[in-house]
């Protein structure tokens, strides 16, 4: 059972490149997020999807876009990258209850 | 603003001592309230959680008390063993809001000494 699947889980970037994080997962739950995680901040949420086809903005939104592809992915979009944007990306999702299950992140490096 | 803080970064421990790990919040609005734990490399996993119509809740070796007029929960680690050596992150959520979003700590980094 997988769970949570993130791709890549290592990214170099230079400053104005754009890419795409994929989200995928297997347990059928409604609502998916994407975290970041950076030293003392703890983990911030970027932008999260109550449900298949709506998708709102969290705590630190700006630089990023989102695309809820289906039930069971949530992509993360990265437009202009900015050293700033170096960090620890995680995905998660979360059925009825309020556990949140999270994949095993993204390294993104933005030089 | 942080509405929910772990203020000690780091806790070290000898193996089968208490670990004590505390987190305060400041949203009054949270009512649901988790412990997760996250080794290097991988992704957080859910450790305990309380709900705010209780006081206490326990599993195994972990116990997670919440205070509601002090805004403030802890988690207990009863003994502590060496692959509790992790880092544990304070979560907090308002069930009454969509999507269930969560709100992290900055993390307790434990480290239990054999």
């Amino acid at each position: 059972n997988a769970g949570v699947t993130q791709t890549p889980k290592f990214q170099v970037l230079k400053t104005g490149q754009s890419m795409t994080l994929q989200c995928a997962q297997d347990m059928n739950h409604n609502s998916m997020y994407w975290y970041r995680q950076d030293p003392g901040m703890g983990l911030r949420l970027i932008y999260y999807s109550a449900s298949e086809g709506t998708t709102d903005k969290g705590e630190v939104p700006n630089g990023y876009n989102v695309s809820r592809l289906n039930k069971r992915e949530f992509s993360l979009r990265l437009e202009s990258a900015a050293p700033s944007q170096t960090s620890v990306y995680f995905c998660a999702s979360s059925g009825t209850g309020f556990e949140a299950f999270f994949g095993q992140g993204t390294r993104l490096t933005v030089v | 603003d942080q509405q929910v803080k772990q203020n000690s970064p780091s806790l070290s421990v000898q193996e089968g001592r208490i670990s004590i790990l505390n987190c305060d919040y400041t949203n009054s609005m949270f009512d649901y309230f988790l412990w997760y734990k996250k080794y290097p490399a991988e992704g957080p996993t859910f450790l305990i959680s309380i709900s705010s119509i209780k006081d206490k809740n326990e599993d195994g070796r972990f116990t997670v008390f919440l205070n509601k007029s002090a805004k403030h929960l802890s988690l207990h680690i009863v003994p502590s063993q060496p692959g509790d050596s992790a880092v544990y992150f304070c979560a907090a959520s308002d069930w009454k809001a969509a999507g269930n979003k969560l709100t992290f700590g900055g993390g307790t980094r434990v480290l239990v000494k054999p």
